[in-house]
């Protein structure tokens, strides 16, 4: 059985920065490209991050609305990735959701989500 | 970006068809693949993957929900609507990064 876990979460001043880990297990975890896709209060879904495998490299792709705060990497001897964020506002306040990306390119694996609250 | 235009509501009576749409800014397909995706979110949970590639209904799936479309249009429909169909649809494109619809609640009338 696919499970996502995400960790990481809670409550961080503007201007501070987080990091959320994301555990899988139950697939190869090589073999995928992993996402992180955000969800404001009664909002919608907004794609932050991917992160390619071994095969590409590696290469790391960003929302342009979050780029140069935000950095993706993955451990696959953890079957874990992970999502830093830096320099945070209030804006950034959402769940942010891990999840897997399948080869026809649609996330097919969602974890629950890990809120992130950015307050003073 | 590509751009995903969804309507943020749609009404419609249990036993009838839904039908929601998706319309991006520019083509979405590559060929013959079309790189527009699906979701349903109910409050509370985490989004759940409907439709991949705009026709192709993702495992565990009831057959009531399809989807069709190609280049820019694309609808997700959903018959006959039961109660437990009540929730957020969000559009997905792949084909250049990944951008989200906006969503459309359905709501019993």
């Amino acid at each position: 059985e696919v499970q996502i876990l995400e960790t990481g979460g809670g409550l961080v001043k503007p201007g501070g920065s987080l990091r959320l880990s994301c555990a899988t297990s139950g697939f190869n975890f090589n073999d995928y490209f992993m996402n992180w896709v955000r969800q404001a209060p009664g909002k919608g879904l907004e794609w932050v991050a991917q992160i390619r495998n071994k095969n590409y490299n590696y290469a790391t792709y960003y929302a342009e609305s979050l780029e140069g705060r935000v950095t993706i990497s993955r451990d696959d001897s953890k079957s874990s990735v992970y999502l830093q964020v830096s320099s945070l506002r209030a804006e950034d306040t959402a769940i942010y959701y891990c999840t897997r990306r399948t080869r026809s390119s649609e996330f097919d694996y969602w974890g629950q989500g890990v809120m992130v609250t950015v307050s003073s | 970006d590509i751009v995903l235009t969804q309507s943020p509501v749609l009404a419609v009576s249990l036993g009838q068809r839904a039908t929601i749409s998706c319309r991006a800014s520019q083509s979405v397909s590559i060929s013959s693949i079309n790189l527009m995706h699906w979701y349903q979110q109910k409050p509370g949970q985490q989004p759940k993957l409907l439709i991949y590639r705009a026709s192709n209904l993702a495992s565990g799936i009831p057959a009531r929900f399809s989807g069709s479309g190609s280049g820019t249009d694309f609808t997700l429909t959903i018959d006959p609507v039961q109660a437990d169909d009540i929730a957020a649809y969000y559009c997905q494109q792949s084909r250049e990064s990944n951008t989200f619809g906006a969503g459309t609640k359905l709501e019993l009338k």
